[in-house]
């Protein structure tokens, strides 16, 4: 039972690349988030899917794209990546309501 | 819109109590969870109030007050691995939360 896992762990982008950061859940849970963590900003929602085939705009969605592809996957993609992304994400799972989410080991990007 | 407030930073001492302070002002709130996370680390469930009153969760226990809108972690008998950032998160019912900015708890020997 792995939890929550996310491809890659590190990376680094040049302005204007594009990527897709992979996120992974085995616990069978409904809702999946992909949050970006900055220092001193705490955990910004950037999208979120409450259940497979929906997703919504969270805090923070501006220059992101989703794709909840099943249940189990929830990829995020940067379509140009710009230096005010460099942040480190996690995707998150829960069951229903979201009060208890569990976090997956983070992807470091930098982009320069 | 929803936001939280905390605490920046926190120090104590090896085996004392201490409390994060939590204050919130949503537009919809259904309760208050906290996580832990560790340096280099992803953000671990700790607890969460969906009631006013107390709930114990061996050493950390949490507290909630929703006519206060305000909420605290205590964490009893502290050990240096207790040394991390601590957020509140707001549950507004739509199934997300939004978090506070985290509190840095620095425990020294």
């Amino acid at each position: 039972n792995a939890g929550v896992t996310q491809t890659p762990k590190f990376q680094v982008l040049k302005t204007g690349q594009s990527m897709t950061l992979q996120c992974a859940q085995d616990m069978n849970h409904n809702s999946m988030y992909w949050y970006r963590q900055d220092p001193g900003m705490g955990l910004r929602l950037i999208y979120y899917s409450a259940s497979e085939g929906t997703t919504d705009k969270g805090e923070v969605p501006n220059g992101y794209n989703v794709s909840r592809l099943n249940k189990r996957e929830f990829s995020l993609r940067l379509e140009s990546a710009a230096p005010s992304q460099t942040s480190v994400y996690f995707c998150a799972s829960s069951e229903g309501g979201g009060s208890e989410q569990f976090f997956g080991p983070g992807t470091r990007l930098t982009v320069l | 819109g929803q936001s939280l407030e905390q605490p920046s930073e926190v120090t104590a001492v090896e085996g004392a109590i201490v409390q994060i302070n939590c204050t919130y002002q949503t537009s919809g709130f259904y309760g208050l969870s906290w996580y832990q996370q560790h340096d280099g680390g992803a953000p671990t469930f700790l607890s969460y109030n969906g009631l006013d009153g107390l709930e114990e969760t061996g050493r950390f226990s949490s507290f909630l007050s929703r006519s206060d809108s305000y909420g605290y972690l205590l964490l009893q008998e502290l050990q240096m691995k207790d040394s991390a950032s601590y957020f509140c998160a707001c549950d507004s019912g739509y199934s997300t939360l939004t978090f506070g900015k985290g509190t840095m708890l620095l425990v020294s020997p």
